[in-house]
């Protein structure tokens, strides 16, 4: 596609429940990343794939929270038993080399 | 790990007005982007500048990596040019650090 993709755009979850976001990189990038921003704040990094190198998941804030991705393509943040602190919107980037391109991000809101 | 630190906080200008964004960061980068976070929270890549002068238009950007500095330059200003303004460092972890941001507001 022409740019990375993101879906859904919002999700609103009850607390303890299950999400899933998803990223489309751009095709042909071979790194992709997860960043999630929390109300007025930066950006926090999450995770980093690259090829089929194993993931640097150094930014995952707890065990609830996972990502992976197929093919070298597609990439999936779950989220598992949502609490209100999760509230944020969860951003995904490719890259081919050094520069980094960004999807419009996912709203999560948990209830 | 690497601190990155952008100056000033907030800005308001009137429109035409030119403004000079700030990035210090405490190590050696090897990538370092600045982005343009429009209101409706979209990141848009303004530029790629490890190191160098580039131009597009009404914005220039300087990276003085043995500094480690960087600036970006918004001349004549305008209203679309409202948001936040993000400063991102790879300090050759290839994960990118942010700093927290300079909030534009231009005034018509």
């Amino acid at each position: 596609g022409a740019g990375v993709s993101q879906s859904p755009s919002n999700k609103v979850t009850e607390k303890g429940k299950d999400v899933e976001l998803r990223c489309d990189p751009i095709s042909g990038h071979t790194a992709l990343y997860w960043y999630r921003q929390s109300l007025g704040q930066g950006l926090e990094f999450l995770i980093y794939f690259q090829g089929n190198s194993a993931p640097d998941k150094s930014g995952l804030p707890s065990d609830r929270f996972s990502a992976e991705r197929t093919g070298g393509s597609v990439s999936t943040l779950t989220i598992q038993r949502t609490q209100q602190e999760d509230s944020a919107v969860y951003l995904c980037a490719s890259s081919y080399g050094q520069e980094a391109f960004f999807g419009q991000g996912t709203r999560l809101t948990v209830v | 790990g690497i601190q990155v630190e952008q100056s000033p906080p907030d800005l308001i200008l009137q429109e035409g007005a030119n403004s000079t964004l700030r990035c210090n960061f405490s190590d050696s980068v090897n990538n370092l982007q600045w982005f343009h976070q429009n209101p409706w929270g979209q990141l848009i890549n303004l530029f790629y500048i490890p190191s160098g002068t580039k131009q597009n238009g009404r914005l220039s950007a300087t990276t003085v990596a043995t500094e480690r500095y960087s600036l970006l330059y918004i001349s004549s200003s305008q209203t679309t040019d409202s948001g936040v303004y993000f400063c991102a460092v790879d300090p050759g972890t290839y994960k990118y650090i942010f700093g927290t941001g300079t909030r534009l507001k231009v005034l018509a």
